[in-house]
């Protein structure tokens, strides 16, 4: 069975610092995960995604993610985080690329 | 383009009533896929449907069914709604295996 978990409820974090949101995954097969974002009263937007290659993903607004298949992790990182880049973060696994299953969600609030 | 969209954006509808949901997927996308999210949650996969078959049920009740059109629009029924039914309802489309693109949702109320 695919599953997703976000540890993490919320991140706070200070405008220009960095900022982590953590992703596991478990999956029968080879992944294919992915990070979404939603405002509130939105759909969600696609951020990135790993498909195979290289570990780190680079996606839009300047976001990227590390694939680590040892730990199953998928975090969702930035160098510099914006006060607009506040809003639900969703990861989502699917290993066919249809059928995604999502995790619960981490909060962002970046401070300025 | 057009991205996915979806209608009614808003939906109020009293307990046992019928509600239909309807989505038009992206030009060229043959895959379509419904998901509830409830306040505070993940979005939970309810029905996906790929050339007008449906290939993957998630873990709903008979209330809920769906069917995709020759144009692979796509509606999803909810039936003798409940108030749980109350939730943000999320049609995605996507080209077999890439990113599946959202489109901005219908809020059901079930009062």
């Amino acid at each position: 069975a695919q599953s997703v978990a976000q540890p993490e409820d919320q991140v706070n974090v200070a405008e220009g610092n960095p900022l982590t949101v953590k992703c596991t995954y478990s999956v029968s097969g080879n992944p294919y995960l992915f990070w979404y974002v939603q405002y509130p009263n939105r759909g969600l937007q696609f951020l990135l995604k790993y498909i195979t290659g290289d570990n780190l993903v680079k996606g839009s607004y300047g976001f990227e993610a590390e694939f680590n298949k040892s730990q199953t992790s998928f975090h969702l990182k930035k160098p510099s985080a914006l006060v607009s880049d506040s809003a639900l973060y969703f990861c989502a696994v699917s290993e066919l690329g249809d059928k995604f299953y999502f995790g619960s969600g981490t909060k962002l609030n970046v401070k300025p | 383009d057009a991205g996915v969209t979806q209608s009614p954006t808003h939906l109020i509808k009293t307990r046992g009533q019928h509600v239909t949901l309807r989505c038009s997927p992206i030009s060229g996308h043959k895959s379509v896929s419904w998901y509830q999210q409830v306040l505070g949650q993940g979005p939970q996969f309810i029905f996906q449907y790929y050339e007008k078959e449906e290939r993957g049920r998630g873990n709903f009740p008979d209330r809920f069914s769906a069917r995709q059109f020759p144009n692979y629009s796509s509606e999803l029924n909810v039936n003798a709604l409940l108030l749980g039914d109350s939730a943000l309802y999320l049609c995605a489309s996507s080209f077999k295996d890439t990113e599946a693109f959202f489109g901005q949702g219908t809020r059901l109320t079930v009062v």
